[in-house]
């Protein structure tokens, strides 16, 4: 079975440039939510959603955005990148009603 | 700022002895405490959790035990291995997963 998939791996991003990072769930997951990593710290709650609604949002500024499409998979967009985005962009999944999250590998952004 | 503080933030320890990660939390509301073990370029894995209605879980050479109460949970490897060696984050949740700063274990042949 494939677990959580995240696309693309690794990007490199211009200070004000947009970016959108991809996720698929684990198949029967109907819940995602993304975490971002900055290297030597824990992950850090961006957003949370369930059945394409969005379930829970942390401390981050608005130029952070999600969704959530019929298929369950999920995309995280932040536009006006800064060099303070840089870091390791976590999705996980889980069934929803319990809790249990699975990790993806995550998309490394670099912004320069 | 984070609701979950997490010690040591690094631990060396021999092959074959045992380590033990603590954490504490602050909101009463949390009932799902996993442990997490992440890898060099990896995201998190989930190696163990506890529920708020338990006080210990093991599952073969890892133990996590959890004190309401006092609101701390601990980790417990024994007999640890060099594939042990890896950053380890506690984490606590009433929904959203908050996570500790992380533990380095690094084990010694």
């Amino acid at each position: 079975d494939a677990g959580v998939t995240q696309s693309p791996t690794h990007l490199i991003k211009t200070r004000g440039q947009h970016v959108t990072l991809r996720c698929s769930p684990i198949s029967g997951h109907k819940s995602v939510s993304w975490y971002q990593q900055v290297l030597g710290q824990g992950p850090q709650f961006i957003f949370q959603y369930y059945e394409k609604e969005e379930r829970g949002r942390g401390n981050f500024p608005d130029r952070f955005s999600a969704r959530q499409f019929p298929n369950y998979s999920s995309e995280l967009n932040v536009n006006a990148l800064l060099l303070g985005d840089s870091a390791l962009y976590l999705c996980a999944s889980s069934l929803g009603g319990l809790p249990g999250y699975t990790f993806g590998s995550g998309t490394r952004l670099t912004v320069v | 700022g984070e609701n979950v503080e997490q010690h040591p933030s690094t631990l060396s320890v021999q092959e074959g002895d045992s380590a033990v990660i603590k954490c504490t939390y602050s909101d009463s509301a949390s009932n799902y405490f996993p442990w997490y073990k992440q890898e060099l370029g990896k995201g998190p894995q989930l190696i163990i959790d506890i529920r708020s209605n338990v006080g210990e879980k093991k599952d073969q050479r890892i133990a996590v035990t959890l004190n309401k109460t006092a609101k701390h949970f601990s980790l417990h490897i024994t007999e640890t291995q060099p594939e042990d060696s890896a950053v380890y984050f506690c984490a606590e949740s009433w929904g959203k997963l908050q996570f500790g700063a992380g533990t380095q274990v690094v084990v010694t042949p």
